[in-house]
């Protein structure tokens, strides 16, 4: 089946720093991934949409300059967390769709866990 | 826009008891649904899917669940809990046709199951 991974599995980083995590697809090409934000005892919230070649686009609420992503290849998105502060610290998963008649059907990486000292 | 309601935040169960986990959505449409679980700290693994035919769907792991379209609903279901389904349940729906982007997690269902 597909697979996601993401990259790092945890990360602690301190207040005003920057921190980058990678989704990859390993055995498929994703022209989109979505990264979801999940904070602890809540559901998964859509946070972008990341398109392969193009801008991606952020769900309202979302800070696209504090929250950057880049889509560079068919195989792998970034998420950068800018300017980092402690009320980020949340778990983040990114999720690829597949493709023919799985469009509808998302396959997620196993989530981030960003921890802002 | 769709969305989707877990009523139940928490459920514990009796391992070997049977298990109704709710989900009722809202879209104008027939929407494409999904059940996934997620042990702590773990990301999310596909239960089960319906996206047409019949209406009874079976997942992994023992679990089927049902779409009624009348009642808006498709809840989850298995015969007899093991002690290793205790874990955070999300059902959730995905919009169709057109894109699709924007999948509507619920609230999730968190399973406790006791000996």
């Amino acid at each position: 089946g597909a697979v996601v991974s993401q990259h790092p599995s945890w990360v602690i980083c301190k207040s005003g720093t920057s921190v980058k995590i990678e989704c990859r697809s390993l055995d498929f090409q994703a022209t989109t991934m979505f990264w979801y934000r999940q904070f602890p005892k809540q559901s998964l919230m859509l946070m972008a949409t990341s398109n392969e070649g193009s801008k991606a686009t952020y769900e309202q609420g979302v800070e696209k300059d504090k929250f950057l992503i880049n889509h560079a290849s068919l195989t792998l998105s970034t998420l950068t967390v800018t300017s980092a502060h402690p009320e980020d610290s949340s778990f983040y998963i990114c999720s690829a769709p597949g493709g023919g008649s799985g469009m509808y059907e998302q396959y997620f990486g196993p989530g981030t866990r960003l921890t802002v000292t | 826009a769709q969305s989707v309601t877990q009523p139940d935040i928490h459920i514990t169960v009796s391992e070997g008891a049977s298990l109704e986990l709710r989900c009722n959505y809202s879209y104008g449409a027939t929407p494409y649904l999904f059940w996934y679980v997620q042990s702590p700290g773990q990301g999310l693994q596909l239960l089960l899917k319906y996206f047409s035919g019949d209406t009874l769907v079976q997942g992994i792991k023992g679990f089927e669940a049902e779409f009624k379209r009348s009642q808006s609903s498709f809840n989850l279901r298995k015969p007899s809990v093991h002690w290793s389904d205790a874990a955070e349940y999300f059902c959730a729906v995905a919009a169709r046709p057109g894109g699709y982007q924007k999948v509507t997690f619920g609230i999730g269902t968190k399973l406790q199951v006791i000996p």
